[in-house]
């Protein structure tokens, strides 16, 4: 069965600086995505960068990243230069690429950026 | 290029009553899947479509749920008796296909009486 645990409820971040969300995760596929979304206080789910599992270099999208670490099973996402509007929940999501296609979500990091 | 439209946004009613959400997938996607948002159980999965065929349904609570895409450009989602422990945010998303990136729609906050 597929896991995703993100181990921090919560988190503060100094604006301007770089923050590190974690991530691990649990498969038996083996191919499959790794995804993080953003949940602002308004409510929508926002897709933020994409690894898969075969990916050879780290997905990157503008101030987003993922320290993916195969053997680890580790997926974190760092935000370089976080913003005020980058205060929200963050969800870690796996998918299977070869059989169940279901999105599996962690339970979120609440992220707080401090001014 | 419009998003995943979900209506309605807000949904407040009478334990009993049937209540149906819509969804409107991105166009060009052929892929959609109802998620339902809990404080006690996160996001889950309820149902996906692909090609307006039912996938997997196996995330459905109770047979008082129900889920149909009757074409490519629409789906529904229905409870009919609702409970107050439906009350939840129902997301719809869709993508390109069943290994693409999925994107969500607004949600529809559900609140049962």
């Amino acid at each position: 069965a597929q896991k995703i645990t993100q181990t921090q409820p919560g988190m503060f971040v100094q604006e301007k600086e770089a923050v590190t969300l974690d991530c691990t995760y649990d498969t038996s596929d083996p191919s499959y995505g790794l995804f993080w979304y953003k949940q602002p206080s308004s409510g929508e789910m926002i897709f933020l960068i994409y690894q898969g599992s075969y990916d050879q270099q780290n997905a990157t999208e503008g101030r987003y990243s993922l320290n993916f670490q195969k053997a680890r099973k580790s997926a974190n996402l760092v935000i370089s230069a976080s913003q005020l509007g980058d205060s929200a929940m963050y969800f870690c999501a796996m998918s299977g690429m070869d059989s169940s296609y279901k999105l599996i979500f962690g339970s979120g990091t609440r992220l707080l950026v401090r001014p | 290029d419009a998003g995943v439209i979900q209506s309605p946004r807000h949904e407040v009613t009478e334990m009993g009553q049937e209540v149906t959400l819509r969804c409107k997938p991105i166009s060009g996607h052929n892929s959609l899947f109802w998620y339902r948002q809990t404080m006690m159980r996160g996001l889950e999965l309820l149902i996906y479509f692909n090609n307006n065929v039912p996938i997997d349904d196996s995330g459905m609570p109770e047979d008082r749920f129900s889920a149909k895409m009757p074409n490519a450009s629409f789906s529904t989602l229905k409870i009919q008796p609702s409970e107050p422990r439906d009350s939840a945010v129902y997301f719809c998303a869709s993508s390109s296909g069943l290994k693409e990136t999925q994107y969500f729609g607004p949600g529809t906050r559900l609140l049962v009486l």
